[in-house]
């Protein structure tokens, strides 16, 4: 079955840019997504078909899809940022979500 | 203004029944495909199950297939998840959520607040 790999937390400065990686086998072929979760709260989607932000999501919130990884970038990182991210993407017309990244923002 | 609200969950012992209802609101429900996602304590998410607009086209994870059915009633802007055979590992938050309708993407737009699902003795 196909699986989206992410590191477990990425920590970074408030106005630094923050990087997350989604690893999968030739992920670059695919549309990969991006969710923001916060404790508590439901996911929100902060960027589709690789790079396209919905309504609503601020411009430092940026993404790319190359080969086998897709990266989620946080330009300008803000307290507010601080939470949990998820990749997706499908495969065999089975969604997957990657695993999470917890980001700390210090 | 979307809203998803899930109803439903609650305590439930193993190998007992559940069904858990998603109310739409603010949009067309029947112009969407949706889908069901859940989340266990302090875990990730987890795709469950996706059914097309016209509800004849069903779609699930092999962790629930035999088990669960997704349904939904257009007239009444109601998605279902009917949950048999209910496991320990089936304990989570059921998220009820959008399919954007993207070109070649299976992407969720909006979600519900999800509705807790326990499987004890």
């Amino acid at each position: 079955s196909y699986e989206l790999t992410q590191p477990p937390s990425v920590s970074v400065s408030p106005g630094q840019t923050a990087s997350i990686t989604c690893s999968g086998y030739k992920l670059g072929d695919k549309y990969a997504c991006w969710y923001q979760q916060k404790p508590g709260q439901s996911p929100v989607l902060v960027i589709y078909q690789d790079t396209k932000r919905p309504s609503g999501i601020p411009e430092r919130f940026s993404g790319s899809n190359s080969g086998n990884t897709a990266t989620l970038t946080i330009s300008g990182t803000q307290a507010m940022d601080e939470a949990d991210y998820y990749c997706q993407a499908w495969d065999s017309s089975i969604v997957v979500f990657g695993g999470g990244t917890k980001l700390t923002v210090l | 203004e979307v809203q998803l609200v899930e109803s439903g969950g609650g305590l439930v012992q193993p190998g007992g029944s559940l069904r858990l209802s998603c109310a739409a609101s603010g949009f067309t429900f029947s112009s969407y495909w949706m889908h069901w996602v859940r989340q266990a304590p302090g875990k990730g998410l987890v795709w469950v199950s996706r059914i097309n607009s016209d509800g004849n086209i069903t779609r699930y994870a092999d962790s629930v297939k035999g088990r669960f059915t997704i349904s939904r009633d257009n007239a009444k802007n109601t998605l279902y998840l009917q949950m048999n055979s209910l496991r320990a590992e089936d304990t989570a938050v059921y998220y009820c959520a959008r399919d954007a309708g993207y070109s070649s993407s299976w992407t969720f737009d909006y979600w519900g607040q999800g509705t807790l699902v326990t499987v004890s003795s």
